[in-house]
């Protein structure tokens, strides 16, 4: 069982560029989050996934989409990339009991020049 | 709604020392509250849990909390640090809302310098 995994782990873009980040748990689980994790201020959800082909928006979604084709990958794309979405993203997938823990991936850094 | 606040954004402890990271809490229902931490370039890893059964919840590494429902708490405790619990220490509720995908709200993180 690999868990969460997150691919790439770093990346750096020119402001405007695109780029997609790639969530993948094999724990059969059917929520899946995307987070950003910005100093002082934790982690904010930016969507979630209730299931294969739904999403929902978080707190921070502006300048993100989503999509969940298949139960287990979560893609987190950021269309024309910003200074301010310079950011550690994580990834988390959890099963439907409501007391049940989220699982983490290792994260994703990323910084838009 | 729900929002996590955690007071102390760092916190310097010896070794051997207690350590005491505190939270609280807003919620309109009753919460399920989590202590994660996360060590230096790793994701975040679940230390205890509190889902209404008893108020007091051990976790690992000789981690507990105790949940006060009076004082809207669920301060984290561990007698004696050690050097390997240098770390950043996150506090989270969820209202356990499936509906809302049972989303988790954190606090903004303490930050653990174990001092030898």
């Amino acid at each position: 069982n690999a868990g969460v995994t997150q691919t790439p782990k770093f990346r750096v873009l020119k402001t405007g560029q695109s780029m997609t980040l790639l969530c993948a748990q094999d724990m059969n689980h059917e929520y899946m989050y995307w987070y950003r994790q910005d100093p002082g201020m934790g982690l904010r959800l930016i969507h979630y996934s209730v299931g294969e082909g739904t999403t929902a928006k978080g707190e921070v979604p502006d300048g993100y989409n989503v999509s969940r084709l298949k139960k287990q990958n979560f893609l987190l794309g950021l269309e024309s990339a910003a200074p301010s979405q310079t950011s550690v993203y994580f990834c988390a997938s959890r099963t439907e009991g409501e007391t049940d823990t989220q699982y983490f991936g290792p994260g994703t850094r990323l910084t838009v020049l | 709604a729900q929002s996590v606040t955690q007071l102390g954004s760092h916190v310097s402890v010896s070794e051997g020392a207690l350590v005491l990271l505190r939270c609280n809490y807003s919620s309109s229902v009753p919460p399920y509250l989590f202590w994660y931490v996360q060590y230096p370039n790793q994701g975040l890893q679940l230390l205890l849990k509190y889902t209404s059964a008893a108020t007091l919840v051990k976790g690992i590494n000789g981690f507990e909390a105790e949940f006060k429902k009076s004082e809207t708490s669920f301060h984290l405790t561990k007698p004696s640090a050690h050097m390997s619990d240098a770390a950043e220490y996150f506090c989270a509720v969820t209202m356990g809302i499936k509906a809302a995908g049972n989303k988790l709200t954190f606090g903004g993180g303490t930050r653990v310098l174990v001092k030898p």
